[in-house]
């Protein structure tokens, strides 16, 4: 199963932009890598998806290098609502690992 | 667009009973995914299905755990005997059947279950 890993836990200020990395150095030519944001009592809520050089959407930005071994979430000028566990996948349609959660990184936005 | 939806959203049962869940997904996606979420952990798959069609079960406790598509729709996720060691939050997720390419996943709001 391809495995990822992440910090268990960050911490930021409001305002600030926050950058997580994931590694997964074992990804597949086909796979893509997946964010997903999770707050409490909630179900995981779909980020940001990318497979190479970089990715843009409202909320966040995804930076993926040629070899594609690691990837940073990038979160601009944080809130105190953005504290939650953000989660990295890696895989692909029809592949089962593209489920498989890690325990995620826990972001602490303090005022 | 409505959510997914899950009930109950919160369960307490004793050890050895038995526990239902139920899952609607959004309309018009195809597969449906039940994972289970312990506390401090990340969810893990339990279940995969493709319209009615089990497309990944291989971490199902099938001793104790059931689930069912029926009409490739609504799901529902059985547990029977319950163990302590089963309490946590049991997720619900949907998404569109695409060939290729990445896949994302809607999840509903979970119901947790504690086991007594």
């Amino acid at each position: 199963l391809a495995k990822t890993t992440q910090p268990i836990s960050m911490d930021s200020y409001e305002g600030q932009e926050v950058n997580i990395t994931c590694s997964h150095n074992n990804i597949a030519t086909n796979d893509y890598i997946t964010w997903y944001q999770q707050f409490p009592s909630q179900g995981p809520r779909f980020i940001i998806q990318g497979y190479k050089t970089k990715v843009t959407n409202e909320v966040a930005s995804l930076f993926i290098p040629a070899d594609r071994k690691s990837s940073t979430l990038s979160l601009p000028r944080v809130s105190l609502s953005d504290t939650a566990v953000y989660y990295c996948l890696v895989g692909h349609s029809g592949s089962a690992r593209q489920l498989t959660f890690g325990s995620g990184t826990q972001l602490t936005v303090l005022p | 667009e409505a959510g997914v939806a899950q009930s109950p959203r919160y369960k307490i049962i004793e050890k050895r009973q038995s526990v239902a869940f139920w899952c609607n997904p959004i309309s018009g996606h195809a597969t449906l995914y039940w994972y289970q979420q312990i506390l401090g952990q990340g969810p893990k798959l339990l279940i995969q299905f493709q319209n009615n069609g089990v497309v990944d079960d291989s971490q199902l406790p099938k001793d104790r755990f059931s689930a069912e598509r029926l009409k490739g729709v609504d799901s529902t996720l059985k547990i029977q005997p319950a163990k302590l060691e089963d309490s946590a939050v049991y997720l619900c997720a949907s998404s569109p059947l695409r060939d290729r390419g990445p896949r994302e996943q809607f999840f509903g709001p979970g119901t947790r279950l504690t086991v007594l």
